[in-house]
């Protein structure tokens, strides 16, 4: 069963606009890695932060974590249409395995 | 370099019929995950291998479920007796150990599996 969840469920902006996605989740962790995924295909790896870590940033990319809160956060700045995909946040507790929300679909419009 | 492999990338069965599906993980990954994507869903665990050992087998859906990698490197997902309840797309994740337990995981294409 899913253990994680994002928020919001859907988001559209205009392409240059920053967009923000958050996700929460329930155990403790060792990292949070986030994905990306464009409809029919796998799974993009973008980021991951560990769980001493409180921010990483990788290109536009900017990632938050707080464990006190078991939430993190990914900004993507200056969107681009080629940005449109679901965003996918999965935690890796002390079993290995990720676990996965349900993703924030984002369309980002000219 | 070449990243995860997945073959089929797409397959149909009749009900009833076996299925393998294959991974192919980045060289050199001792760790091997596969997960199942249902529609409109996040992907859910289903096992996971360090070299040829499988370690977890506790998201296997049922005993018709099947998982190997007999030389540590390629690996395959075995489905017997197809059912509808399947159709997902079935993914593999070839991972680089961080520290215990804490794995950095990059996913192959997927295989879609279509019961019919």
């Amino acid at each position: 069963s899913q253990q994680g969840e994002e928020d919001p469920q859907a988001l559209s902006i205009q392409e240059g606009e920053n967009a923000t996605m958050n996700c929460s989740y329930k155990t403790s962790i060792n990292n949070l890695q986030w994905y990306r995924q464009n409809s029919g295909r796998g799974l993009v790896h973008l980021i991951l932060i560990r769980s001493n870590e409180r921010e990483k940033h990788s290109g536009r990319l900017r990632v938050t974590l707080d464990t006190s809160k078991k939430s993190s956060s990914l900004l993507i700045t200056a969107s681009r249409a080629a940005d449109t995909a679901s965003y996918l946040c999965a935690s890796n507790g002390t079993a290995s395995k990720l676990t996965f929300g349900t993703g924030t679909r984002l369309q980002v419009t000219l | 370099g070449a990243g995860v492999s997945q073959s089929p990338r797409y397959k149909v069965a009749k009900r009833g019929q076996d299925v393998a599906l294959r991974c192919d993980p980045i060289s050199g990954h001792v760790s091997l995950f596969w997960y199942q994507q249902a529609l409109g869903q996040g992907p859910e665990f289903l096992t996971y291998f360090q070299n040829e050992a499988q370690l977890d087998k506790s998201g296997l859906p049922s005993d018709r479920f099947f998982a190997e990698r007999p030389e540590g490197s390629v690996s395959t997902l075995k489905i017997q007796r197809t059912q509808q309840e399947d159709s997902a797309v079935y993914l593999c994740a070839s991972a680089i150990a961080l520290g215990p337990s804490s794995y950095e995981q990059y996913f192959g294409p997927g295989t879609r599996l279509t019961v019919t």
